[in-house]
């Protein structure tokens, strides 16, 4: 199946220090990423949807002056947390969809490995 | 707007036994559905999916689900359980529209006994 990237696994900064994520599409080109949230034993929250080239959506209650997300190519979309503070400590994912060669006719949504920020 | 709702939190279960992890779901619209499995401190894997045609889907590892649309059910299977495939497993929807947002639910976690 096709790979989705994320760097990196894991970053450890202090409060009030920016931090940014990187999801790549690795063997395809991806159409729309998606950026998720998940606490410690809960489901994931969908946060955004990114279409290259354009703005991100943002699902309701998600700050996007704090969760900046850049779909800047078919390849790559960037999530940075601003202004980063304890509880915004969790497991971040990313999925992107797009259509793999020599596999269904149907966009699939291939998730990264995810990247867990821990905020001191 | 889709939901989906795993009916249990846990599920426990001596090895070699079988297993059935519950998912309902309810949209407005057609859904394709989706079973994924995250090991601690890993992403999702994806299991199997329903997108149409035979609603006997079968995935990796020996897992299988079937969709039944007039109980907007996608109940996951498995005959005979390993301790390996201890874990979370997560149910999923994505709207058939143009957005295909992917919702999950709530998680269930199954825990194989010696």
């Amino acid at each position: 199946g096709a790979v989705v990237s994320q760097h990196p696994s894991w970053v450890i900064c202090k409060s009030g220090t920016s931090v940014k994520i990187e999801c790549r599409s690795l063997d395809f080109q991806a159409t729309t990423m998606f950026w998720y949230r998940q606490f410690p034993k809960q489901s994931l929250m969908l946060m955004a949807t990114s279409n290259e080239g354009s703005k991100a959506t943002y699902e309701q209650g998600v700050e996007k002056d704090k969760f900046l997300i850049n779909h800047a190519s078919l390849t790559l979309s960037t999530l940075t947390v601003t202004s980063a503070h304890p509880e915004d400590s969790s497991f971040y994912i990313c999925s992107a969809r797009g259509q793999v060669a020599g596999g269904p006719d149907f966009n699939e949504q291939f998730f990264g490995p995810g990247t867990r920020l821990t905020v001191l | 707007a889709q939901s989906v709702t795993q009916l249990d939190s846990q599920v426990p279960v001596f090895e070699e036994a079988p297993v059935e992890l519950r998912c309902n779901y309810s949209s407005s619209v057609s859904v394709y559905l989706f079973w994924y499995v995250q090991y601690p401190n890993q992403g999702l894997q994806l299991l199997l999916k329903y997108l149409s045609g035979s609603t006997l889907v079968k995935g990796i590892n020996g897992f299988e689900a079937e969709f039944n649309k007039s109980q907007t059910s996608f109940h996951l299977r498995k005959p005979s359980v390993h301790i390996s495939d201890t874990a979370e497993y997560f149910c999923a929807v994505s709207d058939r529209g143009g957005g295909f947002k992917t919702i999950f639910g709530a998680g269930t976690r199954l825990f194989v006994k010696a």
